[in-house]
């Protein structure tokens, strides 16, 4: 069954602690992404790798670090340096052909909440 | 700056009429549209998606349409059924987008309900 999973779905984090959610796809898919929701709001990206050992700053990285040390799994780090780190963090996947005829897959979403 | 703009937060239509959902963009780079579906506390669905060489596209109930000229995109759904009832989202991307990766730029999504 290919997918994208995260983990966990909720996460609780007291204010100034780092904390790290996982995703990981098993759909053979180069690129992968990690949005932000807030309420009301559009989905916002914050990273996003094409390939292995490579990845890029989104609109909001401020905050934020990434790894893609195996093309399976892109974890997200939220610092404590993250000013409003509470929210809904999806991550997506794609085969990331530049003519942009394919499309982003998502991962069910973990929120976050630091108290 | 938001470039891609759903200017009805929620929409409400009864079983069986047709919904439309709006979509307006001001990148004229913007060269592929896509429509998600979204239930709260889950991760986006695809549903349908254009890219700027069509007009129309369609799949069962769902059709897409896009106007360039006024940079405007609606979401058609007919006939709408109570499960069609979520947030949709418009989103738009460049076929080159200098790093040669397939960004998404999203609006802030539109809250349909269907009413049996």
């Amino acid at each position: 069954d290919g997918g994208i999973t995260q983990s966990p779905k909720y996460l609780f984090r007291k204010e100034g602690q780092n904390v790290t959610l996982s995703c990981e796809q098993n759909l053979n898919h180069d690129a992968m992404y990690w949005y932000r929701q807030d309420p009301g709001q559009g989905l916002r990206l914050i990273y996003y790798s094409q390939i292995v050992n490579d990845f890029q700053k989104g609109d909001i990285a401020e905050g934020y670090s990434v790894s893609r040390e195996k093309k399976e799994s892109f974890p997200l780090t939220v610092t404590s340096a993250q000013k409003n780190p509470t929210a809904f963090y999806l991550c997506a996947s794609s085969t990331d052909r530049p003519l942009g005829t394919d499309t982003q897959y998502f991962g069910p979403g973990t929120r976050l909440t630091v108290l | 700056d938001q470039q891609v703009k759903q200017n009805s937060p929620s929409l409400s239509v009864q079983e069986g009429r047709i919904s439309i959902l709006n979509c307006d963009y001001t990148n004229s780079m913007f060269d592929y549209f896509l429509w998600y579906k979204k239930y709260p506390a889950e991760g986006p669905t695809f549903l349908i998606s254009i890219s700027s060489i069509k007009d129309k596209n369609e799949d069962g109930r769902f059709t897409v349409f896009l106007n360039k000229s006024a940079k405007h995109l609606s979401l058609h759904i007919v006939p709408s059924q109570p499960g069609d009832s979520a947030v949709y989202f418009c989103a738009a991307s460049t076929a080159y987008s200098g790093a040669g990766s397939y960004q998404l730029t999203f609006g802030k999504g539109t809250k349909l309900s269907v009413i049996p």
